[in-house]
């Protein structure tokens, strides 16, 4: 079954630092997501990307973040300064098209923001 | 304000019987919603979806309903097993159009032998 593959599984970084999470999506869909979880708490929207833009993004995703899709295979998520509160479970998901929303979650990497 | 919630944190059943995990919402414009179950160390996986012109959808074990008139949502696993524990979320879809998921707080389901 197709899979979405996220790279790191684990990073930790300082207070300050940029980083970037890599994802690489379903091979064939066209949506792509970067979702968030802190610790006991909710999944939350990020941003979502189509045709090489970003289509929506929530009050979250504020001038420290960006996402690219700089080949053809991959959809990164660069956090320019981090702060502690950054610290979370990253999701990368990906949508085909279709008439539904669900769509195929990563396993995450977990960022550790010390 | 408008949000997706869940009425219990934890669910205890015993291996064999039927689950049941509740979700409420408040945004009657929501037109579609999705389960998704998270396992320990792992990104939310896909259970079953449903649309807000239906009532009720099955697949293989799991049943949604769908109650537009109390905004109610559920999730049903027949006969459970050790490998549905795990937390189970409720999403909805706001805005049409938009593909943005709002997710609940979850449930934690516990499944005794």
């Amino acid at each position: 079954e197709p899979e979405v593959t996220q790279t790191p599984s684990h990073q930790v970084t300082q207070m300050g630092q940029e980083v970037i999470l890599r994802c690489v999506p379903i091979s064939n869909h066209l949506y792509f997501y970067w979702y968030r979880q802190i610790l006991g708490q909710k999944v939350e929207f990020l941003v979502s990307f189509y045709n090489n833009e970003i289509s929506e993004k929530s009050e979250i995703f504020d001038d420290q973040f960006s996402v690219e899709r700089p080949d053809g295979s991959n959809f990164t998520l660069k956090i320019r300064s981090t702060k502690l509160e950054d610290s979370a479970m990253y999701f990368c998901a990906s949508g085909g098209q279709g008439a539904h929303y669900g769509y195929t979650f990563g396993s995450g990497t977990r960022l550790t923001v010390v | 304000g408008e949000s997706v919630g869940l009425h219990l944190p934890t669910l205890s059943v015993q291996e064999g019987d039927n689950s049941i995990i509740n979700c409420a919402y408040s945004n009657s414009a929501s037109d579609y919603f999705i389960w998704y179950k998270q396992e320990s160390g792992k990104g939310p996986q896909f259970i079953i979806d449903i649309r807000s012109n239906m009532d009720k959808r099955q697949g293989q074990r799991v049943t949604v309903l769908l109650n537009k008139t109390v905004k109610h949502l559920s999730l049903q696993i027949a006969a459970t097993q050790p490998g549905d524990s795990a937390v189970y979320f409720c999403a909805e879809n706001r805005d049409t159009g938009r593909r943005a998921l709002t997710f609940g707080s979850g449930t934690r389901l516990q499944v005794q032998p």
